[in-house]
């Protein structure tokens, strides 16, 4: 079985400070990937970056990066220079022995001036 | 990245009628799956749509509730039937992006009430 945990429901963060938005998972499957996803107040899931369980490189687009420990089986990610506009539920996913990805329960980050 | 069209984009709808919502990519895809996210919570897989065979329901999901169409490999269809307010959710279409099992996308969600 699979498990996706976020264990921060709500993060606050400075404009121009970085942040890091916990995630851990769980599987036995040995080939997986795991995704980060934006979800603004108007519903949409934005895709922000993925990380295959074979990388031997953390994942970067632009201001976002994963940092990737697959033996505490932990992929944070960590949004640099904050803009006001990061303000969203930020989801932790893996994609393991199918193609349907599993969500954590998200956490709610709030960029202040 | 695949773009997706998912209609409508919000509905207020009574209790008992049923609603269809349309998803649209612009490229081929082999997979479309529809998920749902009730109030506050995060996103639960519904249904795997595969183009010419049955659609594959996740546990606690039913044809008869949630029945599925995949005419082509481009469309799908998710109908939520006889609804309740507990369907109150936002329902969301994702597909595989060009770069198989590296990117997933989604359609823009239809936030339906239920009243």
């Amino acid at each position: 079985a699979q498990k996706i945990t976020q264990t921060q429901p709500g993060m606050f963060v400075q404009e121009k400070e970085a942040v890091t938005l916990d995630c851990t998972y769980d599987t036995s499957d040995p080939s997986y990937g795991l995704f980060w996803y934006k979800q603004p107040s108007s519903g949409e899931m934005i895709f922000l970056i993925y990380q295959g369980s074979y990388d031997q490189q953390n994942a970067t687009e632009g201001r976002y990066s994963l940092n990737f420990q697959k033996a505490r089986k932990s992929a944070n990610l960590v949004i640099s220079a904050s803009q006001l506009g990061d303000s969203a539920m930020y989801f932790c996913a893996m994609r393991a022995d199918g193609y349907a990805l599993n969500f954590g329960k998200g956490t709610s980050l709030l960029v202040t001036p | 990245s695949a773009v997706i069209s998912q209609k409508p984009s919000r509905d207020i709808c009574q209790r008992g009628t049923s609603l269809t919502i349309q998803c649209q990519v612009d490229s081929q895809v082999t997979m479309m799956f529809w998920y749902r996210q009730q109030p506050g919570q995060s996103l639960t897989l519904i249904a795997t749509a595969n183009q010419g065979s049955e659609a594959t329901y996740e546990s606690g999901f039913v044809i008869d509730k949630f029945p599925i169409s995949r005419p082509n490999l481009t469309f799908s269809t998710l109908t939520v039937s006889n609804m309740s307010p507990e369907d109150s959710s936002i329902y969301l279409c994702s597909v595989e992006g060009e770069r198989l099992n590296t990117e997933a996308f989604f359609g823009q969600g239809t936030r339906l009430t239920v009243v």
